[in-house]
């Protein structure tokens, strides 16, 4: 059955800083990847997607994932770190069917001034 | 355009009891998805609605869970005899289409569950 592990619940950087979110899927590739975000007291919502048209992903906010088949990673990252990106962030895969998602377990994004 | 609601916003309960969330879709989705996140945890798959299909109930963590979608639209999530490890917020998400399309879910605010 496909997983995805996130690794790190929270992570803290500068204002500025670069922000790197991991993200390993189990060993089958699924068909599709993502990474969600959630701010405070707001529900999910969808930062960007990997269906296979291009390894690099390009999201809202100035996010963007790399899908590396060979070290099964989806890492979540933006050159600089603003203080509105303070939120929690799931990275989450289809399973084989791709009838539906599972999500990791969250990585809680603080930036510190 | 109205997105996902879910209603109640928050539900406290007492052991034992039965409670029902409610959940309204966008309009013309015909993917429905219930999760539940539990402090500290990732979400969790409960049931998937697609169409007039039979729901895919693999993610309910007992028979205590269930849920309806009337007329393709609104869906209910039942919990019988509440126990406090039922304490969660349930959310609910919907899709123009499910199923290999994956069609970006759209989630609601989520109900938050406190059993005492």
């Amino acid at each position: 059955a496909q997983s995805v592990t996130q690794l790190g619940s929270h992570v803290s950087v500068s204002e500025g800083a670069l922000v790197l979110l991991r993200c390993n899927y189990s060993s089958s590739v699924p068909p599709y990847l993502f990474w969600y975000v959630q701010y405070p007291n707001q529900g999910l919502q969808l930062l960007l997607k990997y269906t296979s048209a291009a390894t690099l992903v390009k999201g809202i906010n100035g996010f963007e994932a790399e899908f590396k088949k060979s070290e099964t990673s989806f890492h979540l990252t933006k050159p600089s770190a603003h203080m509105s990106d303070a939120a929690e962030y799931f990275c989450a895969v289809t399973d084989s069917s791709a009838s539906k998602i599972i999500f990791g377990s969250g990585t809680r994004l603080s930036i510190r001034p | 355009g109205a997105g996902v609601s879910q209603s109640p916003s928050n539900k406290v309960t007492e052991k034992g009891k039965d409670v029902e969330l409610r959940c309204d879709p966008i309009s013309g989705h015909t993917a429905l998805y219930w999760y539940r996140q539990s402090l500290g945890q990732g979400l969790e798959f409960l049931i998937y609605f697609q169409g007039n299909s039979a729901p895919d109930k693999s993610g309910l963590p007992s028979d205590r869970f269930s849920a309806e979608r009337t007329g393709g639209s609104v869906s209910t999530l039942t919990i019988q005899r509440t126990q406090q490890e039922d304490s969660a917020v349930y959310l609910c998400a919907s899709s123009l289409s499910g199923g290999a399309s994956m069609d970006t879910q759209y989630f609601g605010p989520g109900t938050r569950l406190t059993v005492l």
